[in-house]
């Protein structure tokens, strides 16, 4: 399996604009995560998946954030409209069951002017 | 709540010496302990985890973990550090909520 894909690995944007993440976890896995990480607040839960559905989006930060599912092999996270402090590396991890191992991607460093 | 706490931001080793990356944690229920290392622009990799039976850890890469229950311990452990373990280590605890909760984690620097 090639592991964990995000797209796109870099993104540049100006304030205001739409933003969409991607994110295709390894097949079989049934939880899918999304991260951010800054170096003022570490990593940071946005929100999880279990079975294409929304367990806990309680980490993310606002409205401006969203993120969806719709099927199995695919994810996509979505801020609009993005802001400076929106800046961070996003990361997408998977994994197949409770208490196993997270498999992460190789994340989407943004960058919000 | 779930916490991991790392107290050191950057731990500092001689190449050959033994390292040591503390990781303390707090659950109400059985705690499940994972290490994770990131490289420089890359996400993050399993090392190791802790879910039952014997309290020593083995992982990738030569390291190793100890799990102490009265300490609330897990500290990352490798016997002869090489400068290619400089990375950025994480600890990691999940406890009934299906979520891990990362530690804000400590960079390893080895010297040659």
């Amino acid at each position: 399996d090639a592991g964990v894909i995000q797209s796109p690995r870099h993104e540049v944007t100006e304030m205001g604009q739409e933003v969409t993440l991607r994110c295709k976890p390894i097949s079989g896995h049934d939880y899918l995560f999304w991260y951010r990480q800054t170096m003022m607040r570490g990593l940071e839960l946005l929100i999880y998946f279990n079975n294409n559905v929304p367990i806990d989006d309680s980490g993310m930060p606002e409205d401006r954030f969203s993120a969806k599912m719709p099927n199995a092999s695919f994810s996509t996270l979505k801020i609009q409209p993005s802001e400076p402090r929106d800046s961070a590396v996003y990361f997408c991890a998977s994994r197949a069951g409770g208490y196993d191992i997270q498999y992460f991607g190789a994340g989407t460093r943004l960058s919000v002017l | 709540a779930q916490s991991v706490a790392q107290p050191e931001d950057q731990v500092n080793v001689a190449e050959g010496n033994p390292l040591t990356v503390k990781c303390t944690y707090s659950v109400s229920g059985n705690p499940y302990l994972f290490w994770y290392v990131q490289y420089p622009n890359r996400g993050l990799q399993f090392l190791l985890k802790y879910i039952t039976g014997d309290n020593l850890v083995k992982g990738s890469y030569g390291f190793e973990a100890e799990f102490n229950k009265s300490q609330t311990s897990f500290h990352l452990k490798k016997p002869s550090a090489l400068v290619s373990d400089s990375a950025l280590y994480f600890c990691a605890v999940e406890s009934g909520y299906s979520t891990l909760t990362f530690g804000k984690g400590t960079m390893l620097l080895v010297s040659p």
